[in-house]
C-alpha cells in the first residue's frame, strides 16, 4: 500500500488538458524532489519529469509538474492517444527509501 | 548510447534460487547507482534497492531487506538481483534502472525487464 496516493484513472479527449495528483507527507513530497514516469502499455517506465518540474531531453513541453507542500501534479496539455499509458509519482521517504505512487492509467477518449 | 540489457525471462519453482542480471553499457558503469524495481502482474511500480557499483554500497527497501540481495561485478559492467528461495509471491516483472544523478528516486535510463514466473 503505497503512501503516495494517485486516483487510479483519469481520462481526457485529445487537445484537452489532463492534470493528474500525488498526494504525500512532510516525510517524502513535503521534504524531498518528486519525480514522474511514463509507462506505455507493454513497456519499461520511462523518465518524464525529475527533480518535480525538469523535463529530460527529448519530453514534449506538453508535459508539466510542480510542486506545493506534500502534493505534487503531472500536467499534460494538448493531450494526444499516445499519451495513453500509466503515470507514477517517485519520492525519496525519509523513513523507507523511496516510494512510487500507486499510478494513474490514463485514458484518451 | 547507454544501454541497460536485463537477462531473459526465467520460470522457477517455489524453493529455487535465481540470479538475474542487468549489463549496463555506454556509460562508465562504476559511477553511477543501479536500482531495481519490481512490478507484480497487473501492480504498480515497488522500489526494491540499489548499488553503487564502484564500492558496492547498499541499499534496501525495508519491504525487500533480507528477501532479496543485489550485487555488481563492475569488471563486467553487471549489477544482478538474487533469491536465495523462491515464493510464488516473487512472481513479477523485475526492471534494473540507473541515476545519473545521484537521487535514487530519479532513474533515467531503464532496462527491457525481466519475467520472472514462480510456479510448482
Amino acid at each position: 500500500q503505497s503512501v503516495l496516493t494517485q486516483p487510479p484513472s483519469a481520462s481526457g479527449t485529445p487537445g484537452q488538458r489532463v492534470i493528474i495528483s500525488c498526494s504525500g507527507s512532510s516525510s517524502n513530497i513535503g521534504s524531498n524532489t518528486v519525480n514522474w514516469y511514463q509507462q506505455l502499455p507493454g513497456t519499461a517506465p520511462k523518465l518524464l519529469i525529475y527533480s518535480n518540474n525538469q523535463r529530460p531531453s527529448g519530453v514534449p513541453d506538453r508535459f508539466s509538474g510542480s510542486k506545493s507542500g506534500t502534493s505534487a501534479s503531472l500536467a499534460i496539455s494538448g493531450l494526444q492517444s499516445e499519451d495513453e499509458a500509466d503515470y507514477y509519482c517517485a519520492a525519496w521517504d525519509d523513513s523507507v527509501n523511496v516510494l512510487f505512487g500507486g499510478g494513474t492509467k490514463l485514458a484518451v477518449l | 548510447e547507454v544501454q541497460l540489457v536485463q537477462s531473459g525471462a526465467e520460470v522457477k519453482k517455489p524453493g529455487e534460487s535465481l540470479k538475474i542480471s542487468c549489463k549496463g553499457s555506454g556509460y562508465s558503469f562504476s559511477t553511477y547507482w543501479i536500482g531495481w524495481v519490481r512490478q507484480m502482474p497487473g501492480k504498480g511500480l515497488e522500489w526494491m534497492g540499489v548499488i553503487y557499483p564502484g564500492d558496492s554500497d547498499t541499499r534496501f527497501s525495508p519491504s525487500f531487506q533480507g528477501q532479496v540481495s543485489i550485487s555488481a561485478d563492475k569488471a563486467i559492467s553487471t549489477a544482478y538481483l538474487q533469491w536465495s528461495s523462491l515464493k510464488a509471491s516473487d512472481t513479477a516483472m523485475y526492471y534494473c534502472a540507473i541515476s545519473t544523478s545521484g537521487s535514487y528516486s530519479r532513474f533515467d535510463y531503464w532496462g527491457q525487464g525481466t519475467l520472472v514466473t514462480v510456479s510448482s
